[in-house]
């Protein structure tokens, strides 16, 4: 059972434009998320987070908004540059079982056009 | 500053052979992770330690084994090799909790024949 699910394998936007990566989770127990980056060959790194008690961070170019009632969060890059293209993943985090679960999405490859 | 090492890069073993993948951290971070990641399949956990002496199995944990002896290190044992291990093994680390970002080493892809 897929808890956090990106589903969108990949996303082509123009160049200058916003770029909109959705995520969706079903445990409700989920209470932080974060957003992390990878560049092919490298490690994902971390881009920005969000606690569930709060339904916007802002960093820059980039907004994560949580809705929790729907159970979806959503990563904006405003404007969308070319080194925005990279897979992004989605993660939720909770404790459960007696200790702190990180669960990752499968990821979105985000390709800006020029 | 170095972060999260991983070693080695690349890793190329034949079905059957062991071996173990190495990582290591400057951060004094408390908590070490390895991931998977598959085409199509995101970022999945193997094993996971909150402490030197302390591991703890993730999803996907069969046919692999770890330990934890110093804070610094955390490495991965593959005990004999399957074609289905085939894939890019993560490691990372933190300052522990779940609203702690992980820092991730930059992977070793590793084909198993």
């Amino acid at each position: 059972d897929q808890q956090v699910k990106q589903n969108s394998p990949s996303l082509s936007v123009q160049e200058g434009r916003i770029s909109i990566l959705n995520c969706d989770y079903t445990n409700s127990m989920f209470d932080y998320f974060l957003w992390y980056k990878k560049y092919p060959a490298e490690g994902p790194t971390f881009l920005i987070s969000i606690s569930s008690i709060k339904d916007k961070n802002e960093d820059g170019r980039f907004t994560v908004f949580l809705n929790k009632s729907a159970k979806h969060l959503s990563l904006h890059i405003v404007p969308s540059q070319p080194g925005d293209s990279a897979v992004y993943f989605c993660a939720a985090s909770a404790y459960l079982d007696r200790d702190d679960k990180i669960i990752f999405g499968k990821g979105t490859r985000l390709h800006i056009l020029p | 500053n170095a972060g999260v090492t991983q070693t080695p890069k690349f890793q190329v073993l034949k079905t059957g052979q062991s071996m173990t993948l190495q990582c290591a951290q400057d951060m004094n971070h408390e908590y070490m992770s390895w991931y998977r990641q598959d085409p199509g399949m995101g970022l999945r956990l193997i094993h996971y330690s909150v402490g030197a002496g302390i591991t703890d199995q993730g999803e996907v944990p069969n046919g692999y084994n770890v330990s934890r002896s110093t804070t610094e290190d955390f490495p991965l044992r593959l005990l004999s090799a399957a074609p289905s291990q085939t894939s890019v093994y993560f490691c990372a680390s933190s300052t522990g909790g779940g609203s702690e970002k992980l820092f991730f080493g930059s992977g070793t892809q590793l084909s198993v024949l």
